[in-house]
């Protein structure tokens, strides 16, 4: 089944401990990225990564980090967070090309940091 | 900066009426126009699209409309449901994934 997994779905921690969400997509897609939503705020792109090696900033991408290793893995990683890094965030992944395609989204990773 | 507004944020019908959201969007380059819906506690899920060089497309009771010239184009659900009731996400991309902006959403509320 084509889809996105991100690991883990609900995740509590504690300011400035390390935490690393994962996210794999199995549909060879090239390009990926990851947002957070909050209340109000709709759907906001930290990072986004066109292909292997390849990564840019969003929007909002203080206090995030991201590698692209591998085609089908798109980790976030969160070095030292903080309670406004509490979220919900989903990665996507998607084929660029000239017609069009949809963002493919996972289940999303419920964070709260105290 | 590059934005997409969405009107209303929140809409409530009564169920069988019909509903309609509308964004707006800034960037010239924008030529896909996907339409995602997010039931509570769920991921956002792709329900419709249209392509730059089409003005309309229907699927079902879904519609979308483009306006390229005025930049607006808009969601149409005809014979709402109480299981159309979610936040729908209109975005601006250019097809390369260069640029994905997303509307704030709207909530809309199907009253059976």
């Amino acid at each position: 089944e084509a889809q996105v997994t991100q690991n883990p779905r609900y995740l509590i921690t504690v300011t400035g401990k390390k935490l690393t969400v994962t996210c794999s997509q199995n549909m060879n897609h090239e390009y990926m990225s990851w947002y957070r939503q909050d209340p109000g705020l709709g759907l906001r792109q930290i990072y986004y990564s066109m292909n292997v090696e390849v990564t840019d900033k969003g929007d909002v991408p203080e206090g995030y980090k991201v590698s692209r290793k591998e085609k089908r893995n798109f980790p976030l990683i969160l070095e030292s967070p903080s309670p406004n890094q509490t979220s919900l965030y989903f990665c996507a992944s998607s084929t660029p090309g000239q017609v069009g395609s949809p963002l493919h989204f996972g289940n999303g990773t419920r964070l709260t940091v105290t | 900066g590059e934005n997409v507004e969405q009107h209303p944020s929140t809409l409530s019908v009564q169920e069988g009426d019909s509903a309609v959201i509308k964004c707006t969007y800034s960037d010239s380059a924008s030529n896909y126009f996907p339409w995602y819906k997010q039931e509570l506690g769920k991921r956002p899920q792709l329900i419709i699209d249209i392509r730059s060089n089409v003005g309309e497309k229907k699927d079902q009771r879904i519609a979308v409309t483009l306006n390229k010239t005025a930049k607006h184009f808009s969601l149409h659900i005809t014979e709402t449901q109480p299981e159309d009731s979610a936040v729908y996400f209109c975005a601006a991309v250019e097809t390369s994934y260069d640029k994905v902006i997303f509307g704030p959403g709207t909530s809309l509320s199907v009253i059976p």
